[in-house]
Protein backbone atom coordinates (compact mmCIF):
# COMPACT_ATOMS: atom_id res chain seq x y z
CA UNK A 1 0.00 0.00 0.00
CA UNK A 2 2.11 2.67 -1.07
CA UNK A 3 -0.19 5.35 -0.06
CA UNK A 4 -0.14 8.98 -2.25
CA UNK A 5 2.86 9.25 -4.99
CA UNK A 6 4.06 11.75 -6.61
CA UNK A 7 6.21 12.13 -10.15
CA UNK A 8 8.50 13.86 -10.34
CA UNK A 9 10.31 14.61 -7.10
CA UNK A 10 11.80 17.86 -8.67
CA UNK A 11 11.54 19.55 -12.00
CA UNK A 12 13.12 22.87 -13.27
CA UNK A 13 11.57 24.09 -16.15
CA UNK A 14 12.13 27.16 -18.59
CA UNK A 15 9.60 30.20 -18.57
CA UNK A 16 6.62 29.15 -21.57
CA UNK A 17 7.88 25.47 -21.01
CA UNK A 18 5.05 23.27 -19.98
CA UNK A 19 4.73 19.89 -17.86
CA UNK A 20 2.44 17.91 -16.40
CA UNK A 21 2.69 16.08 -12.55
CA UNK A 22 1.05 12.81 -11.52
CA UNK A 23 -0.30 12.30 -8.49
CA UNK A 24 -1.25 8.19 -7.89
CA UNK A 25 -3.44 7.20 -5.16
CA UNK A 26 -4.21 3.30 -4.22
CA UNK A 27 -6.68 3.56 -1.32
CA UNK A 28 -9.76 3.92 -3.48
CA UNK A 29 -10.08 7.44 -2.20
CA UNK A 30 -13.33 9.50 -4.06
CA UNK A 31 -11.44 13.43 -3.51
CA UNK A 32 -8.55 14.54 -4.59
CA UNK A 33 -6.47 17.88 -4.46
CA UNK A 34 -3.57 19.90 -5.71
CA UNK A 35 -2.30 22.52 -3.49
CA UNK A 36 0.88 24.62 -3.99
CA UNK A 37 2.71 25.59 -0.90
CA UNK A 38 4.95 29.02 -0.72
CA UNK A 39 7.32 30.16 2.22
CA UNK A 40 5.15 31.89 4.30
CA UNK A 41 1.85 31.19 3.24
CA UNK A 42 -0.48 28.72 3.68
CA UNK A 43 -1.23 25.26 1.74
CA UNK A 44 -3.38 26.77 -1.69
CA UNK A 45 -5.93 24.53 -3.37
CA UNK A 46 -5.16 25.00 -7.22
CA UNK A 47 -7.83 22.45 -8.28
CA UNK A 48 -9.91 19.49 -6.98
CA UNK A 49 -11.78 16.35 -7.51
CA UNK A 50 -14.85 15.06 -6.19
CA UNK A 51 -14.57 11.87 -8.09
CA UNK A 52 -13.48 9.87 -11.39
CA UNK A 53 -14.24 12.30 -14.56
CA UNK A 54 -15.25 15.78 -12.23
CA UNK A 55 -12.60 18.52 -11.84
CA UNK A 56 -13.35 22.07 -10.30
CA UNK A 57 -11.39 25.13 -9.68
CA UNK A 58 -9.93 26.17 -5.88
CA UNK A 59 -8.45 28.66 -4.74
CA UNK A 60 -5.84 29.86 -7.35
CA UNK A 61 -6.38 27.71 -10.15
CA UNK A 62 -5.05 30.55 -13.38
CA UNK A 63 -2.30 29.06 -15.42
CA UNK A 64 -3.21 25.32 -14.64
CA UNK A 65 -5.51 22.38 -15.88
CA UNK A 66 -6.22 18.83 -13.94
CA UNK A 67 -7.59 15.68 -15.29
CA UNK A 68 -9.44 12.69 -13.39
CA UNK A 69 -9.71 9.94 -16.20
CA UNK A 70 -9.04 7.50 -13.25
CA UNK A 71 -10.32 7.47 -9.99
CA UNK A 72 -6.48 6.49 -8.95
CA UNK A 73 -5.20 9.52 -11.00
CA UNK A 74 -5.11 13.12 -10.68
CA UNK A 75 -2.57 15.43 -13.38
CA UNK A 76 -1.69 18.63 -12.91
CA UNK A 77 -1.07 20.30 -15.93
CA UNK A 78 1.17 23.63 -16.90
CA UNK A 79 0.68 24.94 -19.99
CA UNK A 80 3.22 27.93 -20.47
CA UNK A 81 4.89 27.92 -16.78
CA UNK A 82 6.30 31.08 -15.40
CA UNK A 83 8.64 32.45 -12.48
CA UNK A 84 5.11 32.84 -10.18
CA UNK A 85 4.69 29.19 -10.27
CA UNK A 86 8.16 28.34 -8.32
CA UNK A 87 6.44 26.29 -5.85
CA UNK A 88 6.18 23.27 -4.03
CA UNK A 89 3.17 21.21 -5.13
CA UNK A 90 1.19 18.72 -3.05
CA UNK A 91 -1.69 16.10 -3.74
CA UNK A 92 -3.69 14.70 -1.20
CA UNK A 93 -6.88 12.62 -1.32
CA UNK A 94 -9.14 11.60 1.29
CA UNK A 95 -12.19 9.16 1.31
CA UNK A 96 -15.36 11.21 0.35
CA UNK A 97 -14.50 15.09 1.44
CA UNK A 98 -17.13 14.92 4.49
CA UNK A 99 -16.51 16.04 8.12
CA UNK A 100 -13.45 14.44 10.01
CA UNK A 101 -12.44 13.04 6.55
CA UNK A 102 -8.34 13.36 7.09
CA UNK A 103 -6.69 14.46 4.07
CA UNK A 104 -3.75 12.11 2.72
CA UNK A 105 -0.96 13.56 1.17
CA UNK A 106 1.98 12.76 -1.33
CA UNK A 107 5.75 13.47 -1.06
CA UNK A 108 5.28 16.98 -2.80
CA UNK A 109 7.03 17.60 -6.23
CA UNK A 110 9.83 20.80 -5.92
CA UNK A 111 9.67 22.51 -9.33
CA UNK A 112 11.20 25.84 -10.48
CA UNK A 113 11.02 27.82 -13.20
CA UNK A 114 13.52 29.88 -14.68
CA UNK B 1 -12.47 36.79 4.22
CA UNK B 2 -11.21 33.69 5.74
CA UNK B 3 -8.41 33.73 7.95
CA UNK B 4 -6.22 31.31 10.06
CA UNK B 5 -3.68 33.18 12.33
CA UNK B 6 -1.09 31.13 13.85
CA UNK B 7 2.66 31.63 15.35
CA UNK B 8 5.12 31.85 12.91
CA UNK B 9 7.44 30.77 15.45
CA UNK B 10 8.20 29.06 18.57
CA UNK B 11 11.61 27.53 20.51
CA UNK B 12 10.94 25.13 23.29
CA UNK B 13 13.43 23.11 25.44
CA UNK B 14 13.58 18.97 24.78
CA UNK B 15 11.52 17.59 27.75
CA UNK B 16 9.41 20.56 28.17
CA UNK B 17 5.44 21.45 27.37
CA UNK B 18 4.79 23.80 24.49
CA UNK B 19 1.02 25.55 23.37
CA UNK B 20 0.70 26.44 19.84
CA UNK B 21 -2.25 28.64 19.12
CA UNK B 22 -4.54 28.84 16.23
CA UNK B 23 -7.48 31.32 15.43
CA UNK B 24 -9.78 31.37 13.01
CA UNK B 25 -12.19 33.35 10.65
CA UNK B 26 -13.63 31.20 8.52
CA UNK B 27 -17.08 30.98 6.56
CA UNK B 28 -18.75 28.29 8.43
CA UNK B 29 -16.98 25.97 10.24
CA UNK B 30 -16.85 22.07 10.21
CA UNK B 31 -13.87 21.38 12.29
CA UNK B 32 -9.99 21.92 12.91
CA UNK B 33 -7.24 19.79 12.09
CA UNK B 34 -3.96 20.14 13.15
CA UNK B 35 -0.68 18.40 10.81
CA UNK B 36 2.69 18.31 11.25
CA UNK B 37 5.56 18.74 8.46
CA UNK B 38 8.73 17.85 8.77
CA UNK B 39 11.13 20.36 6.56
CA UNK B 40 11.41 18.60 2.84
CA UNK B 41 8.37 16.29 3.52
CA UNK B 42 4.37 16.27 3.51
CA UNK B 43 1.81 16.97 6.25
CA UNK B 44 0.91 14.58 8.32
CA UNK B 45 -2.58 14.24 10.32
CA UNK B 46 -2.55 15.07 14.10
CA UNK B 47 -5.46 15.31 15.19
CA UNK B 48 -9.33 16.50 14.45
CA UNK B 49 -11.58 18.62 16.82
CA UNK B 50 -15.53 19.68 16.02
CA UNK B 51 -16.63 19.90 19.40
CA UNK B 52 -15.40 22.02 22.01
CA UNK B 53 -13.20 20.69 24.61
CA UNK B 54 -9.64 18.69 24.77
CA UNK B 55 -9.02 15.49 22.53
CA UNK B 56 -5.78 14.06 24.18
CA UNK B 57 -3.48 11.31 22.04
CA UNK B 58 -0.40 10.14 23.57
CA UNK B 59 2.04 13.99 23.89
CA UNK B 60 -0.25 16.03 22.36
CA UNK B 61 -3.21 16.93 23.18
CA UNK B 62 -5.75 19.68 20.99
CA UNK B 63 -7.98 21.57 22.30
CA UNK B 64 -11.04 23.56 20.51
CA UNK B 65 -13.37 26.55 21.63
CA UNK B 66 -15.81 27.70 18.52
CA UNK B 67 -17.36 30.26 20.24
CA UNK B 68 -14.18 32.00 20.26
CA UNK B 69 -12.83 30.93 16.90
CA UNK B 70 -9.78 29.26 19.09
CA UNK B 71 -7.71 26.20 19.56
CA UNK B 72 -4.34 25.20 20.18
CA UNK B 73 -2.20 21.92 19.93
CA UNK B 74 0.12 20.80 23.36
CA UNK B 75 3.07 18.85 23.17
CA UNK B 76 4.31 17.31 26.30
CA UNK B 77 7.52 15.87 26.84
CA UNK B 78 9.00 17.33 23.78
CA UNK B 79 11.64 15.08 22.06
CA UNK B 80 13.90 16.75 19.22
CA UNK B 81 12.19 14.58 16.24
CA UNK B 82 8.88 16.79 17.36
CA UNK B 83 10.95 19.90 15.52
CA UNK B 84 8.56 20.24 12.31
CA UNK B 85 5.68 23.07 11.39
CA UNK B 86 2.90 22.43 12.76
CA UNK B 87 -0.41 23.41 10.40
CA UNK B 88 -3.96 24.29 11.86
CA UNK B 89 -6.57 23.96 9.32
CA UNK B 90 -10.26 24.77 9.38
CA UNK B 91 -13.22 23.14 7.16
CA UNK B 92 -15.50 25.71 6.07
CA UNK B 93 -19.25 25.52 5.26
CA UNK B 94 -17.76 24.14 1.38
CA UNK B 95 -15.84 21.68 3.05
CA UNK B 96 -13.10 22.86 1.89
CA UNK B 97 -9.85 23.19 3.86
CA UNK B 98 -8.76 26.60 4.83
CA UNK B 99 -4.86 26.20 5.89
CA UNK B 100 -2.67 28.77 8.12
CA UNK B 101 1.02 29.61 7.39
CA UNK B 102 2.22 27.17 10.12
CA UNK B 103 4.44 27.08 12.92
CA UNK B 104 7.82 26.20 13.19
CA UNK B 105 8.35 24.70 16.10
CA UNK B 106 12.38 24.30 17.50
CA UNK B 107 13.27 22.33 19.81
CA UNK B 108 17.02 22.91 21.85
CA UNK B 109 18.57 19.89 23.76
Amino acid sequence: NAGVTQTPKFRVLKTGQSMTLLCAQDMNHEYMYWYRQDPGMGLRLIHYSVGEGTTAKGEVPDGYNVSRLKKQNFLLGLESAAPSQTSVYFCASCLAGGPADTQYFGPGTRLTVL
Amino acid sequence: GQNIDQPTEMTATEGAIVQINCTYQTSGFNGLFWYQQHAGEAPTFLSYNVLDGLEEKGRFSSFLSRSKGYSYLLLKELQMKDSASYLCAVYDSNYQLIWGAGTKLIIKP
